[in-house]
C-alpha cells in the first residue's frame, strides 16, 4: 500500500538554527499539508499547497515558514531561525484529487528545538 | 468550518462495541463529517466519513442524525488495537474553494481494556 514518508525521524537543533523537514508524498497526490502536534496537544493545521503554490495557510505559518516541492517530488518544509515553541511532531499529509476524501498523513517528524 | 464536541475520554470491553459520540450543531449544509485516529504518536489515520446518510466499511460505521448536528462512529468488535485518540472533524470536500484543511479539536481518547 503506498504511503507518506518523511525524514528524518527526529531533528535536533539549537534554537536559532534553520531546518529542513522532508516529505515523499505518494505518487500522483496533488494535495499536500502540513501540520504539527506540540506534545501533549492537538494537531494544528499550518498550510496546504496546490499546484505548486501555498492555496491556504494558519496563522501559526508566519514568515518563519516555508514550503516547496523543489523537484516534484520531495515536499518541504523550512523553518528559519527556531525557536524553542517550535518543538512538535511535524505530520506531512496528501490528497490525490479534487474530491478526494482521505488525506494520508506521514510518520512524523520530532523536532526539538534545545 | 464548524466546531465539533467530544467527550474527552471514554471506555470499552475488548470484544464490545465502542460507541463515539460528536456534536456538530453549527454545520453546514454541505459539510462533510470526517473521523481520524491517532495511535499513540503515529500520523492520524482516516477512518470514515458521511455527508448526511449512515455509512460503513471495513473499520467502523457512522450514524449521522437526521438533523446532522450530532453523530456516532461505531467500532463493532474493539480490539486492543483500536485504542487512540479519536477526532471527529466537520469540513468542506476539496474543491472551489476549499482545499482540504482538517481542523483537529481535542478528540476522544478510547482506551479498550481486556
Amino acid at each position: 500500500e503506498p504511503e507518506v514518508t518523511q525524514t528524518p525521524s527526529h531533528q535536533v537543533t539549537q534554537m536559532g538554527q534553520e531546518v529542513i523537514l522532508r516529505c515523499v508524498p505518494i505518487s500522483n497526490h496533488l494535495y499536500f499539508y502540513w501540520y504539527r502536534q506540540i506534545l501533549g496537544q492537538k494537531v494544528e493545521f499550518l498550510v496546504s499547497f496546490y499546484n505548486n503554490e501555498i492555496s491556504e495557510k494558519s496563522e501559526i505559518f508566519d514568515d518563519q515558514f516555508s514550503v516547496e516541492r523543489p523537484d516534484g517530488s520531495n515536499f518541504t518544509l523550512k523553518i528559519r531561525s527556531t525557536k524553542l515553541e517550535d518543538s512538535a511532531m511535524y505530520f506531512c499529509a496528501t490528497l490525490s484529487s479534487q474530491g478526494a476524501i482521505e488525506q494520508f498523513f506521514g510518520p512524523g517528524t520530532r523536532l526539538t528545538v534545545l | 468550518d464548524a466546531k465539533t464536541t467530544q467527550p474527552p475520554s471514554m471506555d470499552c470491553a475488548e470484544g464490545r462495541a465502542a460507541n463515539l459520540p460528536c456534536n456538530h450543531s453549527t454545520i453546514s449544509g454541505n459539510e462533510y463529517v470526517y473521523w481520524y485516529r491517532q495511535i499513540h504518536s503515529q500520523g492520524p489515520q482516516y477512518i470514515i466519513h458521511g455527508l448526511k446518510n449512515n455509512e460503513t466499511n471495513e473499520m467502523a460505521s457512522l450514524i449521522i442524525t437526521e438533523d446532522r448536528k450530532s453523530s456516532t462512529l461505531i467500532l463493532p468488535h474493539a480490539t486492543l488495537r483500536d485504542t487512540a485518540v479519536y477526532y471527529c472533524i466537520v469540513s468542506h470536500r476539496v474543491g472551489g474553494t476549499s482545499y482540504g484543511k482538517l481542523t483537529f479539536g481535542q478528540g476522544t481518547i478510547l482506551t479498550v481494556h481486556p
